[in-house]
């Protein structure tokens, strides 16, 4: 069965610092890989995925992960923290075709001014 | 571009009352799934339909739970009747499948917050 495991239920940072919230997965097919973020009273938004191609894949906010198939591991790093972070993240794993998400816990992340 | 729309955001109601989760989803998307997330299991798919049809409900905790999808429009999710282990957030979330496409992103709503007391 695939599953996610995202170390740190916490992580607190100080502004201006490098982020990093780790993902690993287990899985038997060639994963697609997402990282959401959930502000406070809010629904999921994207952050970035991986599905083909380039390893070290961009996203918004300054994000970006690297999908690294030999740790399997797909990070999730910012080179500098603004408060405006502060958030839970979620990655995330699909096989493919039709079936929804299969979610990490959650980190939350702490950004200390 | 409205995104998924869910209704009520917020709801109180008593143990034993019938609970009904409303869901637009995205405007020619064809996947739909329900989640469900609490601080102890975190987020949980419950079931997801594609083309109106259940997919997969290995999810739904219960009988009591069930979900519905009479068109491409409109979904919904019923507890009946409902216990106060049932108070989470419950989100809706939708997205395009195109054949032969993999790893297509699912669009969340903001989440209806179930509270049962």
């Amino acid at each position: 069965a695939q599953s996610v495991t995202q170390l740190g239920s916490h992580v607190s940072v100080s502004e201006g610092a490098l982020v990093l919230l780790r993902c690993n997965y287990s899985s038997s097919v060639p994963p697609y890989l997402f990282w959401y973020v959930q502000y406070p009273n809010q629904g999921l938004q994207l952050l970035l995925k991986y599905t083909t191609g380039a390893t070290l894949v961009k996203g918004i906010n300054g994000f970006e992960a690297e999908f690294k198939k030999s740790e399997t591991s797909f990070h999730l790093t910012k080179p500098s923290a603004h408060m405006s972070d502060a958030a839970e993240y979620f990655c995330a794993y699909s096989g493919g075709g039709a079936d929804g998400l299969t979610f990490g816990k959650g980190t939350h992340l702490i950004i200390q001014p | 571009d409205a995104g998924v729309i869910q209704s009520p955001r917020h709801e109180v109601t008593e143990m034993g009352q019938e609970v009904t989760l409303r869901c637009k989803p995205i405007s020619g998307h064809n996947s739909l799934f329900w989640y469900r997330q609490t601080m102890m299991r975190g987020l949980e798919l419950l079931i997801y339909f594609n083309n109106n049809v259940p997919i997969d409900d290995s999810g739904m905790p219960e009988d009591r739970f069930s979900a519905k999808m009479p068109n491409a429009s409109f979904s919904t999710l019923k507890i009946q009747p409902s216990e106060p282990r049932d108070s989470a957030v419950y989100f809706c979330a939708s997205s395009l499948l195109l054949m032969g496409t993999r790893g297509n992103t699912i669009y969340f709503g903001e989440g209806s917050w179930l509270t049962v007391v």
